[in-house]
């Protein structure tokens, strides 16, 4: 089993719509974060959150809104989505504050968002 | 901006041959980490390279760095066809990473 898991893995939405995307670790890794990647533009940070009562904001954050339920799960959630949130969404883990310490960020095989 | 800028964003060589990508950033970092990404699936780390440290070698990966340069190269030895796909490099600084917009790496058998 992949130690992050996101679902739905695949989803077509309509504009309006609510959309929630799941993730959920057995790394136990504090550290949990969300990205977008769009074509041509990378990975960019929507939240992150550094333990159960820790919610931030990354670079991109309007539209989205996250929840952290336990240590072990991060939901984003689009409250009326849009078609310009199509894209890639991953979750993510770090290792930040544990043994290794490094930084190192462990992703989630993606799910691929199309709001028509 | 501390985001890795990937040069070049697109690599085309022949099987056997070395590919070589740089990252440049702009702020003090922590350590730097390249990732790759098959086509539409999750970034999977590949080597990192702490501030202290000038190269760094895993398997057929060679990366190095050079802070005063706000720099760093990662060469991949021996190209196989398995190797297409995207590179990332990831400085971290301020607690966080971020990501460069990749560099696309297509070797042909």
């Amino acid at each position: 089993d992949a130690d992050v898991t996101q679902t739905p893995r695949n989803r077509i939405t309509k504009t309006g719509k609510r959309i929630m995307l799941e993730c959920s670790q057995t790394k136990g890794h504090d550290r949990m974060y969300w990205y977008r990647q769009d074509p041509g533009l990378g990975l960019r940070l929507i939240y992150y959150s550094f333990d159960v009562k820790d919610i931030n904001k990354g670079e991109i954050s309007d539209g989205y809104s996250v929840s952290r339920q336990a240590q072990a799960k991060f939901s984003l959630s689009l409250e009326s989505a849009i078609p310009n949130q199509t894209a890639l969404y991953f979750c993510a883990t770090s290792d930040f504050g544990g043994p290794a310490n490094t930084g190192e960020l462990f992703f989630g095989e993606g799910s691929r968002l199309t709001v028509l | 901006s501390q985001q890795g800028e990937e040069d070049p964003q697109a690599l085309s060589i022949q099987e056997g041959e070395n590919a070589t990508m740089n990252c440049s950033y702009k702020t003090s970092i922590n350590n730097l980490q390249w990732y790759r990404q098959n086509s539409g699936r999750g970034l999977v780390h590949l080597i990192l390279i702490r501030s202290n440290e000038r190269e760094k070698h895993s398997g057929r990966l060679r990366v190095t760095l050079d802070t005063s340069k706000k720099s760093s190269s990662l060469l991949i030895t021996a190209s196989r066809a398995a190797d297409t796909a995207s590179y990332f490099c990831a400085p971290l600084g301020n607690n966080r990473l971020a990501f460069g917009k990749g560099n696309q790496v297509v070797v042909i058998p």
